[in-house]
């Protein structure tokens, strides 16, 4: 069925380490993937989106990644700052024959702490 | 938070009693949308809405209606409250449809039934 997950709920890294937010998700009809930002008391925040015809793709400090074969999606964060510290969930759109291709699935989210 | 208000941004209120939040868009994108946001169940969608006047049931529709009688307003209505409808709610845009276009969300609306 359907389903977004993550591995880890929580991740701690140093400041100025890469951290790496992982999500697994079942269905291969998927076609569309997005990372969003949460903190705490605010609307998730848009980083980065990338389609199934893709593996990889670079922002500014965040790079997604793509593996359809095993169906996981991460996201690399480099050089994470304090600032970084929030909820961090993937969302997957599945492409729908019929037009009704409204609905993104959201995961339950990552808690990254950046420590000092 | 992409020219998107919510309001209000926090309400308290009483089993059994109406409730209608707003949202509001600056950006002209035609699909709107209705979540609410629940520990450990993540973001599930309400209602949405594909143009004025045309919208949606979501996966938790059940006590909830919305109406969008302008491009720019999205109202979310909760005909009775219950105690089960105390949540957070996200407002979110798009200017395409989520196969081809992210959504960007409000800032939230803190609902508490009492």
């Amino acid at each position: 069925g359907e389903s977004v997950g993550l591995h880890l709920p929580t991740l701690s890294v140093q400041e100025g380490d890469n951290s790496i937010i992982n999500c697994a998700y079942s269905n291969s009809a998927s076609d569309y993937f997005i990372w969003y930002k949460q903190e705490s008391g605010k609307g998730p925040q848009f980083i980065i989106d990338i389609r199934s015809n893709m593996d990889k793709r670079q922002g500014q400090r965040v790079t997604v990644l793509l593996n359809k074969t095993v169906k996981h999606l991460s996201l690399q964060i480099a050089a994470t700052q304090p600032g970084d510290s929030a909820v961090y969930f993937c969302a997957e759109n599945i492409d729908r024959s019929g037009g009704s291709n409204y609905k993104l699935t959201f995961g339950k989210g990552t808690l990254l702490t950046v420590n000092p | 938070d992409a020219g998107i208000t919510q309001s209000p941004r926090h309400k308290v209120t009483e089993t059994g009693t109406p409730v209608t939040l707003r949202c509001h868009q600056t950006e002209n994108h035609r699909y709107m949308y209705w979540y609410r946001q629940d520990p450990g169940h993540g973001l599930r969608l309400i209602h949405y809405s594909y143009g004025v006047k045309d919208t949606d049931k979501g996966e938790v529709s059940d006590g909830y209606s919305v109406s969008r009688s302008k491009t720019e307003d999205f109202l979310l209505t909760l005909e009775s409250a219950t105690s089960s409808q105390t949540s957070v709610y996200f407002c979110a845009i798009s200017r395409e449809g989520p196969s081809t276009d992210t959504q960007y969300f409000g800032p939230g609306t803190r609902l508490t039934v009492l």
